[in-house]
């Protein structure tokens, strides 16, 4: 089974700070993801990733940033929290033939 | 702007019935396609995959693919109150960037005793 791990379940930050989400997959897949999802919104992509030191922006790459230095692990980075970046955030990794996509448990993030 | 459409429900069925899920699309040139449920508070988890036109099955779970239409569903037979979640369309498209899943914003299915 593929396993996807995300640092934290919930995180309470105040704004300004710099947040740290991190992603592990233990599948050795190559394409990993940075989604977030809030209600009537639906998942939305913030950035993704095809190989390592590799990202590329998604539809929401505002405010955020990505790390990538190892395969098997995919960092979010907001470089300066704000209360409209209080959301559900959810890493996923994907097999690459069937491009099917694993979702961590996910982080809640609260930026007050 | 490519586009995945769901009715958002909540679609009630009572328990033992049929649930049928409807997705469209607009990416004509789509390929690939699934459906995650996603409980309340939690993450979505992939339970179908289809790729070519038709059905396929598993489990109570069958998954209708007509790609002329642009049109996908996840049937659900025999249904449980475990059944009741959000179940999320996605189709895989390709842009500049590479492939990437585009979401419905999901349908709420209420299963009753």
């Amino acid at each position: 089974d593929v396993k996807v791990t995300q640092s934290s379940r919930y995180l309470v930050k105040r704004t300004g700070e710099k947040v740290f989400l991190e992603c592990v997959q233990d599948m050795d897949h190559e394409n990993m993801f940075w989604y977030r999802q809030d209600p009537g919104l639906g998942l939305r992509l913030i950035y993704f990733s095809y190989d390592v030191k590799m990202k590329e922006k998604g539809d929401i790459p505002e405010g955020y940033s990505v790390s990538r230095e190892k395969k098997e692990r995919f960092s979010l980075i907001l470089e300066s929290a704000s209360t409209n970046q209080t959301s559900m955030y959810l890493c996923a990794s994907r097999d690459g033939p069937s491009y099917e996509q694993y979702f961590g448990p996910g982080t809640r993030l609260t930026v007050t | 702007q490519k586009e995945v459409e769901q009715n958002s429900g909540p679609l009630s069925v009572p328990e033992g019935a049929i649930a049928s899920l409807n997705c469209t699309y607009s990416d004509r040139v789509s390929q690939s396609f699934f459906w995650y449920r996603q409980y309340s508070g939690k993450s979505p988890e992939l339970i179908m995959s289809i790729y070519s036109n038709g059905d396929k099955e598993d489990g109570r779970f069958t998954a209708q693919l007509n790609k002329a239409s642009q049109y996908v569903s996840l049937l659900i037979r025999d249904s449980q109150p475990s059944d009741s979640a959000t179940y999320l369309c996605a189709v895989n498209s390709f842009t500049g960037g590479g492939n990437k899943l585009t979401f419905g914003t999901g349908t709420q299915l209420k299963v009753e005793l």
